[in-house]
């Protein structure tokens, strides 16, 4: 089965650290999200692309967070620097436009700043 | 601004048959998906609703009424493993944001 691929499985950092989250979608999807989830919040969107182009971002806290797409095999989603409040699980998840089998996501980041 | 309302969390016997609803109001509407959620997992996909109307899947079924921004998700002859939490989204537009409601924490008991 294809799948997403997510790494690393799990971080521990320090506050203040830069965290940098790769992921891989599967080949063929032309539209990545990346989420975050945590018990309070839920799944919240962060950032999303379409053909490598960033759609929205606008659930990203801009000042230390960026998304970026450098080629059709790997998204990343940096945090510089990180807070204790940035420790949540943060997923990606990669799809078809328009498809109605809905999106696939990977296995996850669970993300702890102490 | 978008809303997606599910209720917290459910209980429901073996065997038994649970309904999960789920109301929306959001700018824009392209579609609704149901996602299952183990402890500790990702979400995987269950269902896909952009017409009204009842999409059945095996035990699954969901259901949607664009008019009353309402769908909900029935499983029948349930089983432990079927203890999950179940994610309502909304997919605003073709291929666009798909925005999550908080879930319902599904208690399957013997």
């Amino acid at each position: 089965d294809a799948r997403v691929t997510q790494t690393p499985r799990d971080k521990v950092t320090e506050m203040g650290q830069e965290v940098t989250m790769r992921c891989q979608p599967i080949l063929g999807h032309n539209t990545v999200f990346w989420y975050r989830q945590t018990m309070m919040q839920g799944l919240e969107l962060l950032a999303y692309f379409r053909n490598r182009a960033p759609l929205d971002d606008s659930g990203m806290p801009k000042d230390r967070f960026s998304a970026e797409m450098p080629d059709a095999t790997l998204a990343t989603l940096k945090i510089q620097p990180s807070e204790p409040r940035d420790s949540a699980v943060y997923f990606c998840a990669s799809g078809k436009a328009g498809a109605n089998y809905g999106y696939t996501f990977g296995s996850g980041t669970r993300l702890t700043v102490v | 601004g978008q809303n997606i309302d599910q209720p917290t969390e459910m209980t429901a016997t073996e065997g038994a048959i649970v309904q999960i609803n789920c109301t929306y109001q959001t700018s824009g509407f392209n579609g609704l998906f149901w996602y299952q959620q183990h402890a500790g997992e990702a979400p995987t996909f269950l269902s896909y609703n952009v017409l009204d109307g009842l999409e059945e899947k095996g035990r699954f079924s969901s259901f949607l009424s664009r008019s009353k921004g309402y769908s909900y998700l029935l499983l029948k002859e349930l089983q432990m493993k079927d203890s999950a939490s179940y994610l309502c989204a909304v997919n605003r537009a073709a291929g666009g944001k798909l925005i999550f409601g908080q879930g319902t924490e599904l208690s399957v008991k013997p």
